[in-house]
């Protein structure tokens, strides 16, 4: 039982582009979500979060957005680098379940120069 | 920059054999994860930890899979016998969530992994 889903295994766009990496979830309680950014031969670095009391957090050219509603949530790279090529992770979490999160199976991207 | 260690990076080993993957988490974290990445499921979760006390490992094959973290400063998965299956990346992560466990403003933090091949 998948309960966090990333449907698109690639995504490839121009340099300058905008990215748009999409994430979906089942469970209804979860409360918090995260993306991590993940590079060959190294391990998930996180990148940017959101709580469910938010709809849209930014930081610099990365844009998280969440629609409870619809239960998924969107990660926008804007302008998009050849440095952002990677494979990226969605992960939600319930507050109250001791930090445990749950990964989708990742999406990765490439930025083409 | 405190990192999380583990070792080895990478493991070839035939079925059958025992593997133990070990990992150091960042100074001062309570929160220990193992996590297994692999094509089809991305990152599952196999058991945590929290202030060393196992807290959750319904993700592992009870069978074969153990977790122990003999202190603070080390944490342990063993696979015993190993089989082909299991091969994969193992990650561990570790955060410093206090006592409710909340994630917020404190996400986990990942080491480089230790890449497990089974033949």
């Amino acid at each position: 039982d998948q309960q966090v889903k990333q449907n698109s295994p690639s995504l490839s766009v121009q340099e300058g582009r905008i990215s748009i990496l999409n994430c979906d979830y089942t469970n209804s309680m979860f409360d918090y979500f995260l993306w991590y950014k993940k590079y060959p031969a190294e391990g998930p670095t996180f990148l940017i979060s959101i709580s469910s009391i938010k709809d849209k957090n930014e930081d610099g050219r990365f844009t998280v957005f969440l629609n409870k509603s619809a239960k998924h949530l969107s990660l926008h790279i804007v302008p998009s680098q050849p440095g952002d090529s990677a494979v990226y992770f969605c992960a939600a979490s319930r507050s109250s379940n001791t930090g445990k999160l749950i990964f989708g199976q990742g999406t990765t991207l490439q930025v083409k120069p | 920059d405190a990192r999380v260690t583990q070792t080895p990076r990478h493991k070839v080993t035939e079925m059958g054999q025992e593997v133990t993957m070990r990992c150091q988490p960042i100074l001062g974290h309570n929160t220990v994860f193992w996590y297994r990445q692999t094509m089809m499921q991305g990152l599952e979760l196999l058991a945590y930890f929290r202030n060393r006390a196992p807290l959750d490992d319904s993700g592992m094959p009870k069978d074969r899979f153990s977790a122990e973290m003999p202190d603070a400063t080390l944490a342990t998965l063993k696979i015993q016998p190993s089989e082909p299956r299991d091969s994969a990346v193992y990650f561990c992560a570790s955060g410093p969530l206090g006592k409710t466990g909340n994630v917020t403003n404190s996400p986990l933090h990942f080491g480089n992994g230790t890449r497990l091949t089974v033949t």
